[in-house]
């Protein structure tokens, strides 16, 4: 069973940018969750997708959001990029949203300079 | 969400036991626990879960007490691949996860 693909793998944007990053869940997974991982705040939640529906949300300005697919594939958007947001992205499915056992994706590193 | 404390760090040596325990006072009757393990620039992984008493799979096992305020991850045998940032997170199973800063483990040779 294919585990949870994000691409790309790494990204240099410059500010003011915006970018795209895209969450494969694993087949049959309708939930996908979205973290920001950084050296000085850690792992912090962005939103969770379920069938389609954002279910929750993290405490980030409206520059982030994000979207599901029928497919629930997944994306996540950051417009008008800032230095702060580099970090690593990581997406997570699960098959039900919530506290159930999470798989994680490898993350997509970006880098705004 | 219960709040979660845990050692930011600790070392061991190649073959020992390693036990890490997370304290989760305000622990609720629904939420469960749920220990990660992270290695540099990659996800998280599931470790184990558990409600209460004893869990044990092929790679750890999750002590958890009566009074459910606390509980402890115990590695056995740990390897120089074992370390990674470990990860303990309590929540019911509507509520996103919330990770706190972990415990580094190293294993030193």
């Amino acid at each position: 069973k294919a585990g949870v693909t994000q691409t790309p793998r790494y990204l240099i944007k410059t500010r003011g940018q915006q970018v795209t990053l895209s969450c494969s869940p694993i087949s049959g997974h309708r939930s996908v969750s979205w973290y920001q991982q950084t050296p000085g705040q850690g792992l912090q939640f962005l939103f969770e997708y379920f069938s389609e529906t954002q279910r929750n949300k993290g405490n980030f300005p409206g520059r982030f959001s994000g979207r599901q697919f029928s497919n629930s594939r997944s994306e996540m958007n950051v417009s008008t990029l800032e230095l702060g947001d580099s970090a690593l992205y990581l997406c997570a499915s699960s098959p039900k949203p919530g506290h159930t056992e999470a798989f994680f994706g490898q993350g997509t590193r970006l880098t705004v300079v | 969400l219960a709040k979660t404390t845990q050692p930011i760090s600790m070392d061991s040596y190649e073959g020992q036991e390693v036990n890490i325990t997370c304290s989760h006072n305000n622990i609720a009757t629904n939420d469960y626990i749920t220990w990660y393990q992270q290695f540099p620039s990659q996800g998280p992984r599931f470790i184990i879960q558990g409600y209460k008493t004893k869990v044990t799979n092929e790679v750890a096992s999750l002590f958890i007490p009566a009074d459910r305020k606390s509980s402890t991850l115990s590695l056995p045998r740990v390897s120089l691949s074992d370390t990674a940032v470990y990860y303990c997170l309590v929540g019911d199973y509507g509520q996103n996860f919330v990770f706190g800063p972990g415990t580094r483990l190293s294993v030193l040779p």
